[in-house]
């Protein structure tokens, strides 16, 4: 089954410590995105990549870290979390190229930061 | 840079009924993407509907189809034969064709569907 995964599902964590939320793809998707939803501002991007070793900012990448050295994986790393990281997280991929414009989405990661 | 404004934080229909929900953007681009997500409560995005803006026909799937105003950059989803499995949040995107990878969400309409 075509899908994207994200792991953990729900993570409660303290000021500081370092933590990492996994994506993977089975689609050999070249696009892959992290956006995070907040509520009353829907869904903001936070780093994107176009392919292996190829990673980019999006519009709220303070406090974030990606890496992308794999084609399926494009982890995101919160090196010292703080409380205004709290929110709804997601993967999403995409195949480049022609009229392939939907992007999948994974299950989203629901983190709290204490 | 682009918007996309969902004026609407909540509305509601009644089970059978139609409902439109709204969603205007702000772009200085002549090509690019729309799209309307569904959020139920498991919080799993699923795409509804998708725009290409080149194309004059509005874009309709099953009891969903849109209002495309170009000149008015408006994108409204009209739900028709509303079900209690329509409930949910609804967000609307835009995508440009130079950046092709991130998607701009509206801030959401919380949908109701009472029986």
């Amino acid at each position: 089954e075509a899908q994207v995964t994200q792991n953990p599902r729900y993570l409660i964590t303290v000021t500081g410590k370092k933590l990492t939320v996994t994506c993977s793809q089975n689609m050999n998707h070249e696009y892959m995105s992290w956006y995070r939803q907040d509520p009353g501002l829907g869904l903001r991007q936070i780093y994107y990549s176009m392919n292996v070793e190829v990673t980019d900012k999006g519009d709220v990448p303070e406090g974030y870290k990606v890496s992308r050295k794999e084609k399926r994986n494009f982890p995101l790393i919160l090196e010292s979390p703080s409380p205004n990281q709290t929110s709804l997280y997601f993967c999403a991929s995409r195949i480049s190229g022609g009229n392939s414009y939907e992007q999948y989405f994974g299950p989203g990661t629901r983190l709290t930061v204490t | 840079a682009q918007t996309v404004t969902q004026s609407q934080p909540e509305m509601s229909v009644q089970e059978a009924e139609t409902v439109t929900l709204s969603c205007t953007y702000d772009t200085s681009e002549s090509d690019y993407y729309l799209f309307w997500y569904k959020q139920p409560p498991s919080r799993q995005m699923i795409l509804v509907i998708r725009q290409e803006a080149y194309k004059q026909q509005n874009a309709t799937e099953n009891r969903f189809s849109v209002n495309f105003q170009k000149a008015a950059k408006s994108f409204s989803l009209k739900i028709s034969d509303s079900q209690l499995g329509d409930a949910a949040m609804y967000f609307c995107a835009y995508r440009s064709t130079y950046n092709t990878d991130k998607l701009i969400f509206g801030t959401g309409t919380r949908l109701q569907v009472f029986p």
